[in-house]
């Protein structure tokens, strides 16, 4: 366990509405990723972070933005949801040393 | 560019072998896996480095071929317990750690 904490766990919200995703994390990590699962596809980095206020794209950025104004927290925003954001999103947190990735528990989010 | 794995899904009985293959068509720094249980989040599993090393997880074990930008993940006697999804992830270099997955390989361990 990791100390990683997501919040919500679970949302649906409508079409067009913006959403945002926290995660949380207690070791004082410097690196944060944003990752979307989705059936067939695996997980795919939306944005990551290697510090406080320096992110950036990953392979699935469009439609997404994030911030981390502190090390423990790392926003993610959906500034006009789509359906095809329908899915799970896993936060994770790196170390330093040894190129490890924690993952969080997950958002399953729901865009009707 | 995703990685690809092999199998995409493999059905064992309690006690056999599996491989499971990652080929990238990229160069590699490092190479990671990870296991998923149905509604969990991934565990990481371990990493490979650079240099061809092979590493060990209890019964679990991988090998790096830098040259072809492959990695292979062993499981032997496998136990209920290993079943689930396991994906590769793929690190080119760089100080940000940023990993690509792979789609994944579903096993399914049989009594």
């Amino acid at each position: 366990d990791a100390g990683i904490t997501q919040s919500p766990r679970h949302k649906v919200t409508e079409t067009g509405t913006p959403v945002t995703l926290r995660c949380h994390q207690t070791e004082n990590h410097r690196y944060m990723y944003w990752y979307r699962q989705d059936p067939g596809h695996g997980l795919r980095l939306i944005h990551y972070s290697y510090g406080v206020k320096d992110t950036d794209k990953g392979e699935v950025s469009d439609g997404y933005s994030v911030s981390r104004s502190k090390t423990e927290d790392f926003l993610l925003t959906l500034e006009s949801a789509t359906s095809s954001q329908t899915s799970v999103y896993f936060c994770a947190v790196g170390t330093v040393n040894t190129y490890e990735q924690y993952f969080g528990p997950g958002t399953r989010l729901t865009v009707t | 560019q995703q990685p690809v794995q092999s199998p995409q899904a493999v059905i064992l009985r309690e006690g056999e072998d599996a491989v499971i293959n990652c080929s990238s068509s990229k160069a590699l720094y490092s190479v990671h896996w990870y296991r998923q249980k149905h509604g969990e989040a991934p565990v990481f599993l371990m990493i490979l480095l650079k240099g061809g090393e092979q590493k060990g997880h209890e019964k679990i074990s991988a090998s790096f071929n830098e040259k072809k930008q492959q990695s292979s993940l062993y499981l032997t006697a496998s136990q209920l317990s290993y079943s689930g999804t396991y994906f590769c992830g793929t690190d080119s270099g760089g100080a940000t750690n940023k990993l690509i997955f792979g789609t994944g390989t579903l096993l399914a361990v049989q009594p």
